[in-house]
């Protein structure tokens, strides 16, 4: 399978403090996605990068993508309780029709 | 737009009954996934339909599961016979084709005992 992996699998943050999540994959990729995931809720899309971009904003979000390690990373600044949820990487192979999702990574922002 | 759509939210049922996901897309999606979470192997795709036509369903885990896309707006999901390690939750998803952004439902969450 060639599964995304995010790293670490849980973090415990104050509020107000930044939370850095990583991904690793194994091929080339078209883009990368970054989904959150609240409890007992479905998949919501936060961001893409595309192969070709480094770098991303989208509010609080900060996403970089480094091709050559086949790595990203997913920065979320100056935390909020309402942060609290997974974070999933997904990689995309095939032109979006086929997402490949990692483990995830568990945040919990303490107020 | 009420989003995904996906009924019922939560399924009980017996070792070798029917069961059968019900999930309605974004009205102008013309793709739609099937996906499967579980704590040990994550979220997997199952299977993938455009333009209501199964394109790849090479993750299906066997040929207890069936999908099925009747229409734009309807897609199913059936096991027969259901079995205890197919207890998940299973997500729909639907995106359209200048997006490559996929849009989730609820999910249903399935327990067979």
């Amino acid at each position: 399978s060639q599964q995304g992996e995010e790293d670490p699998q849980a973090l415990s943050i104050q509020e107000g403090e930044n939370a850095t999540m990583n991904c690793s994959y194994k091929t080339s990729i078209n883009n990368l996605q970054w989904y959150r995931q609240n409890s007992g809720r479905g998949l919501v899309h936060l961001i893409l990068i595309r192969s070709n971009e480094r770098e991303k904003h989208s509010g609080r979000l900060r996403v970089t993508l480094d091709t050559s390690k086949k790595s990203s990373s997913l920065l979320i600044t100056a935390s909020r309780a309402a942060d609290t949820a997974s974070y999933f990487c997904a990689t995309d192979y095939n032109a979006g029709n086929m997402l490949t999702f990692g483990g995830g990574t568990r945040l919990m922002v303490k107020p | 737009d009420a989003g995904v759509i996906q009924s019922p939210r939560h399924e009980v049922t017996e070792m070798g009954q029917e069961v059968t996901l019900r999930c309605k897309p974004i009205s102008g999606h013309d793709y739609l996934f099937w996906y499967r979470q579980t704590m040990m192997r994550g979220l997997e795709l199952l299977i993938y339909f455009n333009n209501n036509v199964p394109i790849d369903d090479s993750g299906m885990p066997e040929d207890r599961f069936s999908a099925k896309m009747p229409n734009a707006s309807f897609s199913t999901l059936k096991i027969q016979p259901s079995e205890p390690r197919d207890s998940a939750v299973y997500f729909c998803a639907s995106r359209r084709t200048s997006y490559n952004e996929q849009f989730f439902g609820p999910g249903t969450r399935l327990t067979v005992l």
